[in-house]
This record gives structure tokens, sequence and C-alpha cells, in this order.
């Protein structure tokens, strides 16, 4: 059964055009994060929440935004997407405490930029 | 900045082998350490974990950290071509944020049949 759920598993968007990336989970989590992986890359964090909390990556660009309107959803928008935004999108969850707290991650949202 | 290191390969071993991957790490004060499998096109998912200076055994893979050389391995024996993906070593920063996971790039194993 899946515990994070990405929509939609692959986004094609134009150059410029706003497009958001939706997240899900059951595992009632207190922590969402969003990473960007791109080919042969470490997935890398953009920013993640802790309950409401929202810890943004100082190296995130500002056209990635991100909202969480409850514990169970999570959104990243990218505003105007360019061709460098195009990779795999990770969604991940975790919780807050424990040393062998895991990062359960979802299947992956495929961006394409054209 | 935290860093967490592993040789990209690709590391190919005959069907049977003993596959080695290894990955070293930056934060002295990391607590715990993860492996991942990424196949081609799909999210990471996790093989194991460790905390523990030693060795962890789970099946066919078995983990091995070294903090005091804040190095960290992962074993997998009688490799199988299902075994063929990307390895991904993820470690646990310490301090503010100690839930945060930091990636190193994976190293690509290819199990040849």
């Amino acid at each position: 059964d899946a515990m994070v759920i990405q929509n939609p598993r692959y986004q094609v968007t134009q150059f410029g055009k706003p497009v958001t990336l939706s997240c899900s989970q059951t595992l009632n989590h207190n922590v969402m994060y969003w990473y960007q992986q791109k080919s042969s890359q470490a997935p890398k964090l953009l920013f993640h929440y802790y309950d409401k909390d929202f810890n943004n990556e100082a190296d995130t660009p500002d056209n990635f935004q991100s909202r969480r309107p409850n514990t169970s959803f999570c959104f990243l928008d990218i505003r105007s997407p360019g061709l460098g935004d195009a990779a795999m999108y990770l969604c991940a969850t975790s919780r807050r405490m424990g040393i062998s707290t895991e990062a359960f991650f979802g299947q992956g949202t495929r961006l394409t930029v054209v | 900045q935290k860093e967490v290191e592993q040789n990209s390969g690709p590391l190919s071993v005959p069907e049977g082998a003993i596959a080695s991957l290894n990955c070293t790490y930056s934060d002295r004060g990391s607590q715990s350490f993860f492996w991942y499998r990424q196949y081609s096109g799909k999210s990471p998912e996790l093989i194991m974990f460790i905390y523990s200076n030693g060795d962890k055994e789970d099946g066919r893979f078995t983990a091995q950290l070294n903090k005091a050389s804040q190095y960290v391995s992962l074993l997998i024996r009688d490799s199988q071509p299902s075994d063929s993906a990307t390895y991904l070593c993820a470690v646990r920063n310490s301090g503010a944020g100690s839930y945060q996971l930091t990636f190193g790039k994976g190293t690509k194993l290819s199990v040849i049949p």
C-alpha cells in the first residue's frame, strides 16, 4: 500500500508557466520534505515542514515555494519554471524523533520543461 | 558544509560475488546512517540503517560503521542482477535540524549475470 503518494508521476510544463506538484501521506508523520534530483546527482533538499513550521534551505531559489495545508498534504509550486528546473522531484516524510528515523519517499514526479 | 562522498562507479561485479559500497561523511557529530537503493527512474527505498560502530547484518546485506574514520559501507553478498541499481548513502545531521538527511551522489552497481 502506497504511503507517500505523489501526483502526477510525469509533468510537462512550458517554460515560465507555473506548475504545482502534490504529495500526500497516510503515515501521519510530522515532517515532510521536498527534494530535487537531477540525473546522476544526489537528492537535494529544497525545504521541509516540521508540522506547520516551514524551513527553507539557504540555496533554494525563490522560484520554488511550498504549502502544507494539513498534516497529510504538501505542495511544491514552481512559479516560473526554467529549463534548469527539469528534474525528478521527490517528496518524503519522517517522524520527528528517533535516531533510526528514516525518510519514506514517494514515487517521484518527473518534471519536463519545454 | 556537511558532505557525504561516494564513489560514483559504475561498480561491476559478477553474479554471486560480494559487492562493497563505500561512503565517507564530513559531519563528525552525525549519529545515524542509511543506505537507500534507487532503480533508474524510481524513488529511493531504504535497505538498512546503522547507528552503532561495527557491523549490522540483514539477509544478504551488511552495513559497517566506523565513526572514528567517518566511514560507512554496505556489503551485498551473493549479488544478483536484480541488485543492479544506484545505492545512496544518507547521513542524519547532528545539531539543529537533526531529522534531516544529507545524501551522497550514489554508487551505480551493475551485477553481471
